[in-house]
């Protein structure tokens, strides 16, 4: 199936650990995404990468890191996590010359305790 | 003042009836707009997106943009209990930056 994909699809962890949340996407994006969504509803994008190269950082904690191994990865490592990280990451892509055509991974749902 | 507002809602309208979402933006300099639609648990999926002043129709969808007047709306003629969900107004601000709005909840009650 072409989609993005991310696992896992639910965390639970103590405060204080290390995590990663991997995104794979086969659709042949150019741009991938990290959003977090809080309980709110309210997406608000993390970061965003180009062929590997980053292109948006938005103020987040240096603990949250992403990693772009090439165009169809985008994973993100978050260190010594905190309860204000609970939330839903979603993973995203889209195709060169369409700004406004998303594609969105499944969501991943964290919660620290 | 966030750069995308919406009202959370809940919005309820009647199964039939005519669902009527609005979204207002401050940059002046945001010149697409975008509707994604969010049922609980899922993640957003694309539903239409604008680009020019006007209206623009999509099967049951109609998004709306006044640029002049900031806002975009989207209508949802002959509303059914399946469209139940959460309606994310996004915007783009810069050089593709998405701003997402917090999103209207919308009930269709059958």
């Amino acid at each position: 199936d072409t989609a993005v994909s991310q696992t896992p699809k639910y965390l639970v962890t103590q405060m204080g650990n290390d995590k990663s949340i991997k995104c794979e996407q086969n659709l042949g994006h150019d741009t991938m995404y990290w959003y977090k969504q809080d309980s709110k509803k309210f997406l608000k994008i993390m970061f965003s990468y180009n062929n590997k190269e980053l292109i948006i950082n938005e103020t987040v904690p240096n603990r949250f890191s992403p990693k772009s191994p090439d165009k169809a990865h985008l994973n993100l490592h978050i260190n010594s996590l905190e309860l204000g990280d609970s939330a839903v990451y979603f993973c995203a892509s889209r195709p060169r010359g369409k700004p406004g055509s998303y594609t969105f991974g499944s969501g991943t749902r964290l919660t620290v305790v | 003042q966030k750069e995308v507002e919406q009202n959370s809602g809940p919005l309820s309208v009647p199964e039939g009836a005519i669902a009527s979402l609005n979204c207002t933006y401050s940059d002046r300099g945001s010149q697409s707009f975008f509707w994604y639609r969010q049922y609980s648990g899922k993640s957003p999926e694309l539903i239409m997106f604008i680009y020019s002043n006007g209206d623009k129709e999509d099967g049951r969808f109609t998004a709306q943009l006044n640029k002049a007047s900031q806002y975009v709306s989207l209508l949802i003629r002959d509303s059914q209990p399946s469209d139940s969900a959460t309606y994310l107004c996004a915007g783009i601000s810069g050089t593709y930056k998405y701003i997402f709005g917090t999103g209207t909840r919308l009930k269709v009650l059958a």
